[in-house]
């Protein structure tokens, strides 16, 4: 069974333009999750989806958003790039919403120049 | 709002002993994940508990929840264990998780 993958894992873009990142979960899970990961502070939570609705929302600016397809894949989008937007970005997969095991997919590297 | 909180921030330990990570949380929750990551990035989950204990290999957890307080131990510990520890907290269904800062643990051949 393949697990979540995240594309592309390393990205490199200039302040002020915008990004897209790709997450596709596992076979019939439902429920995707972004995080973003710095050093100062930590794994923070962006939003969650399921069965294309997005249920919850971490305390990120709108410049942050996401959208999951029929198909479960999600993509977040950042705009407007700040250098402090820097970060590994993370999705996870459930198979249901709430409390069920989180698989984790190795990440992007973002890095805002 | 949760805060999580985690000790020790580091930790290193020689290999065979058995280890300690300590995680506590400001507000009720219905689930409490401890996480592995290891360095270039990826993210394994190790336990999703709610109650009680759970024992995986040399890992087991455990959770108070009237305490609000989670620990993750290692027994024989092994330098493959090295990584980061991170438990985290999710409240009612409408909430995201809460992640802690995170243990750095070493363990030495």
């Amino acid at each position: 069974k393949a697990g979540v993958t995240q594309t592309p894992r390393y990205l490199i873009k200039t302040r002020g333009q915008q990004v897209t990142l790709s997450c596709s979960p596992i076979s019939g899970h439902r429920s995707v999750s972004w995080y973003q990961q710095t050093p100062g502070q930590g794994l923070q939570f962006l939003f969650e989806y399921f069965s294309e609705t997005q249920r919850n929302k971490g305390n990120f600016p709108g410049r942050f958003s996401g959208r999951q397809f029929s198909n479960s894949r999600s993509e977040m989008n950042v705009s407007t790039l700040e250098l402090g937007d820097s970060a590994l970005y993370l999705c996870a997969s459930t198979g249901g919403w709430g409390n069920t095991e989180a698989f984790f997919g190795q990440g992007t590297r973002l890095t805002v120049v | 709002k949760n805060e999580v909180e985690q000790s020790p921030q580091n930790l290193t330990a020689q290999e065979g002993e058995f280890i300690t990570i300590n995680c506590s949380y400001s507000v009720g929750i219905s689930a409490l994940h401890w996480l592995q990551q290891h360095p270039g990035g990826g993210i394994v989950s190790l336990f999703m508990l709610s109650s009680g204990k759970k024992k995986h290999g040399r890992l087991i957890a455990t959770i108070n929840i009237q305490e609000k307080h989670s620990s993750l131990h290692i027994t024989a510990s092994h330098p493959r264990d090295s990584a980061v520890y991170i438990c985290a907290g999710r409240g009612g269904g409408a909430d995201g998780l809460t992640f802690g800062k995170g243990t750095h643990l070493i363990i030495q051949p």
